[in-house]
């Protein structure tokens, strides 16, 4: 069966870095975009980032493009999200998800159990 | 970017209702919608996408039509498993957006 499952959440302060990873595995991973969603504490739902299934092609929430980089090894089934210059409003649950390709559009199939993201001094 | 705004934002319904939830877009987007279900503490999980198809999986309880700017996710007889918060969510150049969600609570 599919599985993603989130790690590298933590505390961390305004200003630093932190590195979100998501270990894929019951499908092929190569075959698949990916994508990260997060979700602040009591809020809905927010799209972050999307990679192409061969890393060819990445897009970004203008809340953090320049700040944040989507990237993929396919070589270990692994999705990250460096995130760089990070602010109190990037806390948040952070889950990364599949990408499905439908007739009409596209959309999130698949998710992790997320981790929790928290900016704070 | 399109926004999706959805209505009502809460809702208080009883075991065996039948319930709607609506989405409207900002500008027509076909039929690229899905919606999803959220509970506490938990990921999302995909029920329609495509505006009306069903996902693997769905119980048949769950409906969903709409195209263009107004969406609309049906829920034919309330179970207790269904008291969740509901979002939809819609692709365009590139960018997602979702509403901003609908709580279902048992009355």
């Amino acid at each position: 069966q599919v599985q993603l499952v989130e790690s590298g959440g933590g505390v961390v302060q305004p200003g630093r870095s932190l590195r979100l990873s998501c270990a894929a595995s019951g499908f092929t991973f190569t075959n698949y975009g990916m994508h990260w969603v997060r979700q602040a504490p009591g809020k809905g739902l927010e799209w972050v980032a999307v990679i192409w299934y061969d890393g060819s092609n990445k897009y970004y929430a203008d809340s953090v493009k320049g700040r944040f980089t989507i990237s993929r090894d396919n070589s270990k089934n692994t999705l990250y999200l460096q995130m760089n210059s990070l602010r109190a409003e990037d806390t948040a649950v952070y889950y990364c998800a599949r990408r499905r390709i439908a007739v009409a559009g596209y959309y999130f199939d698949y998710w992790g159990q997320g981790t929790l993201v928290t900016v704070s001094s | 970017a399109i926004q999706l705004t959805q209505s009502p934002s809460s809702l208080s319904a009883s075991v065996g209702d039948r319930v709607t939830i609506t989405c409207r877009a900002s500008q027509g987007i076909s039929s690229a919608l899905a919606w999803y279900q959220q509970k506490p503490g938990k990921a999302p999980k995909l029920l329609i996408y495509d505006a009306s198809s069903l996902e693997s999986g769905v119980p048949s309880r769950f409906s969903g039509s709409g195209s263009g700017t107004d969406f609309t996710l049906t829920i034919s007889s309330l179970q207790p498993e269904d008291f969740a918060t509901y979002y939809c969510q819609q692709f365009n150049n590139y960018l997602y957006t979702f509403g901003q969600g609908t709580k279902l609570e048992i009355k």
